[in-house]
């Protein structure tokens, strides 16, 4: 079965702290992904990640930055956190052959005050 | 990008009952995944489904890409079956498109 964990399941900040949000996968998977969940708006995509140390902006890329130095894992970095960044972070991790069937991890509920 | 509408918005059933949830989609795809949200915000994996049709105990999923729509249907419904129902269109390279989803409740 496919794996994929984060690092909290909850997370509580204060504006203008540095946030980082892990995902570890354990299937080899080459492609990696970091969605944002909001009320009304649906499932966003934030970045992706197709190789090591490889990145792409997703739909709504301002105010983070990601990180991927292995191939199992993908950091989500939000440099100076701000309330309008409070949301659920959903990860998720693909192959990249034809069969790209996305696989989610648990969320981090993340709350900025 | 790939506009994603799905129906009912919402829908209330009895347990016991039968569903079907309808997707349709407005440019080809090249893969097509159902996931059931959970009420903790899991995503859980239903069908990766571009063509054809898959069953899956009491879940099936039918899409039809000439035409643009997707189906799921859910027999004899249960409570555990309660949450969001997304269907999800993705691009070659990965890039899935979400809509609003469809919230489904079972009432005991």
């Amino acid at each position: 079965d496919v794996k994929v964990t984060q690092s909290s399941r909850y997370l509580v900040k204060r504006t203008g702290e540095k946030v980082f949000l892990e995902c570890v996968q354990d299937m080899d998977h080459e492609n990696m992904f970091w969605y944002r969940q909001d009320p009304g708006l649906g499932l966003r995509l934030i970045y992706f990640s197709y190789d090591v140390k490889m990145k792409e902006k997703g739909d709504i890329p301002e105010g983070y930055s990601v990180s991927r130095e292995k191939k199992e894992r993908f950091s989500l970095i939000l440099e100076s956190a701000s309330t309008n960044q409070t949301s659920m972070y959903l990860c998720a991790s693909s192959t990249s052959g034809t069969n790209n069937e996305q696989f989610f991890g648990p969320g981090t509920r993340l709350t900025v005050l | 990008g790939i506009q994603v509408e799905q129906s009912p918005p919402d829908l209330i059933l009895q347990e016991g009952a039968n569903s079907t949830l309808r997707c349709n989609f407005s440019d080809s795809v090249n893969n097509l995944q159902w996931f059931h949200q959970n009420p903790w915000g899991q995503l859980i994996n239903l069908f990766y489904i571009p063509s054809g049709t898959k069953q899956n105990g009491r879940l099936s999923a039918t899409t039809v890409a000439t035409e643009r729509y997707s189906l799921l249907y859910i027999s004899s419904s249960q409570t555990t079956d309660s949450g969001v129902y997304f269907c999800v269109p993705g691009t070659s390279y990965g890039k899935l498109t979400f809509g609003q989803g469809t919230i489904l409740t079972v009432h005991p």
